[in-house]
């Protein structure tokens, strides 16, 4: 059975610096993996998607990275705003859509 | 244009009643899900249903009942609640096919709060 984890489940860090999220998984048979945003009491939004086939994907200061045979994905966070401050999901399809646990961060400004 | 639609957005309820949560996507997905995030914030998966057809039903009680009247549409019915159903509940869905392209879809989740 797939297990998603994530770590740290908490991170705070001073507002510009660098940080790398960590996301692992058990069964590298996955379709994808998603990483979310969420803010407190509120819904999720994707962020970035990167399919079974590709090695990471960039949104802005957002990298992500895929690993199928070790089982591990990066999020990767430049510059970090107190905006960033949210807990981010990481997940993986393998159908349905299997989660971790999260990483609550909090970028200080 | 709000993708994925949930109904109502809080709802606060005495143990014992019977409660509906409403879901639609306007995404032309055929695939719908409904997760529930406890207090610990761990989402898992409760069920899916695939153009109508009901595709993953993980090891949740009896009480909980989702009716998919079309492939827009995933309803989730609750009997007899108790305290700990309380928890949020997002809907969600996905293209199966073209998913791996696409991603999921998640709705901005319903509070329920049993007391």
């Amino acid at each position: 059975k797939q297990e998603v984890t994530q770590i740290p489940a908490a991170l705070s860090v001073p507002e510009g610096e660098n940080l790398v999220l960590n996301c692992s998984f058990t069964d590298s048979a996955i379709y994808n993996l998603q990483w979310f945003r969420q803010d407190p009491g509120k819904g999720l939004t994707s962020l970035l998607l990167i399919q079974s086939s590709q090695r990471e994907q960039t949104s802005g200061r957002l990298n992500a990275s895929l690993d199928k045979s070790s089982g591990r994905s990066t999020l990767y966070i430049a510059a970090s705003q107190p905006g960033d401050s949210a807990t981010y999901l990481c997940a993986v399809w393998a159908t349905p859509l299997v989660f971790g646990k999260g990483t609550r961060l909090s970028v200080i400004a | 244009d709000t993708a994925v639609s949930q109904t109502p957005k809080y709802l606060v309820t005495q143990m014992g009643n019977d409660k509906s949560i409403k879901c639609e996507q306007n995404l032309g997905h055929d695939t719908m899900y409904w997760y529930k995030q406890d207090s610990k914030k761990f989402l898992k998966i409760m069920f899916s249903y695939n153009n109508k057809e009901l595709i993953i039903n993980e090891t949740v009680p009896n009480r909980f009942s989702p009716k998919s009247p079309d492939k827009a549409h995933l309803n989730l019915h609750i009997n007899s609640l108790e305290l700990g159903d309380s928890a949020v509940y997002f809907c969600a869905s996905s293209q199966r096919q073209t998913g791996i392209l696409n991603g999921y879809t998640f709705g901005s989740g319903t509070r329920l709060t049993v007391v």
